[in-house]
């Protein structure tokens, strides 16, 4: 089982619609959880991280559920530079490292 | 903000040679740095995690005789591939961060990449 599972999509949305890319993860002693954003061909770039109390940044919101060891992403009103694949993240608070997710690609289209 | 600069962002080698990866980190001291490896249409995936001062620690399935990772200085750290060979083509990501970076969950910088393509 992967330790970090996502839905690779791809998700092909119109201009201004509502997604939401989910995630699960497998090691219960994670601490932190982020959701980063990956343009072809280039290095990944924070987004936001996720709390659990849930949070918000514009467009964009996160949530996380360490009961059911579920994350979430919810982007609002989509635009086409929102393209990209996004990256669910879990660090392992222990050790630093970053284990990524397989990533959920979206197209927004015109 | 922190910044990691990864040399070369390109490059393509012929079968059998080595090539060396540089990650810089320009205004911080990076006490960790770890190197990940991308193939096309998957996510990255962790290949060693280095400590200046130390050996790197190597995940599961990851040569450590073929990808070399020095980590000599807090400002810089390397990943040699030796002996390449076409399966070893890849995207090469090194990720830089400090012990209070890690804890406070934002202080983890990436290069921006190398794309190696072994013929």
């Amino acid at each position: 089982r992967k330790e970090v599972e996502q839905d690779p999509g791809p998700f092909n949305v119109p201009e201004g619609a509502t997604v939401a890319f989910n995630c699960t993860y497998s090691n219960s002693a994670s601490q932190s959880f982020f959701w980063y954003r990956q343009d072809c061909r280039k290095e990944p770039k924070l987004l936001m991280s996720v709390y659990s109390s849930g949070n918000e940044d514009g467009r964009f919101t996160a949530q996380l559920n360490r009961a059911s060891q579920y994350i979430s992403l919810l982007i609002r009103d989509s635009k086409l530079s929102d393209s990209a694949t996004y990256l669910c993240v879990v660090n392992e608070y222990s050790s630093y490292k970053l284990i990524f997710g397989s990533g959920t690609r979206l197209l927004v289209r015109p | 903000g922190a910044v990691v600069s990864q040399h070369p962002s390109w490059v393509i080698c012929k079968s059998g040679t080595s090539v060396k990866i540089e990650c810089r980190s320009l205004d911080f001291q990076a006490t960790t740095m770890f190197w990940y490896r991308q193939f096309p249409k998957q996510s990255l995936m962790l290949m060693a995690t280095s400590n200046e001062g130390s050996k790197a620690t190597y995940e599961q399935g990851v040569e450590k005789d073929k990808f070399l990772i020095n980590h000599a200085s807090l400002t810089l750290s390397t990943l040699t591939v030796t002996s390449a060979h076409p399966e070893d083509s890849s995207f090469y990501i090194c990720s830089a961060t400090t012990e209070q970076g890690a804890r406070g969950s934002y202080g983890y910088t990436f290069g921006s990449g190398t794309r190696l393509t072994v013929v």
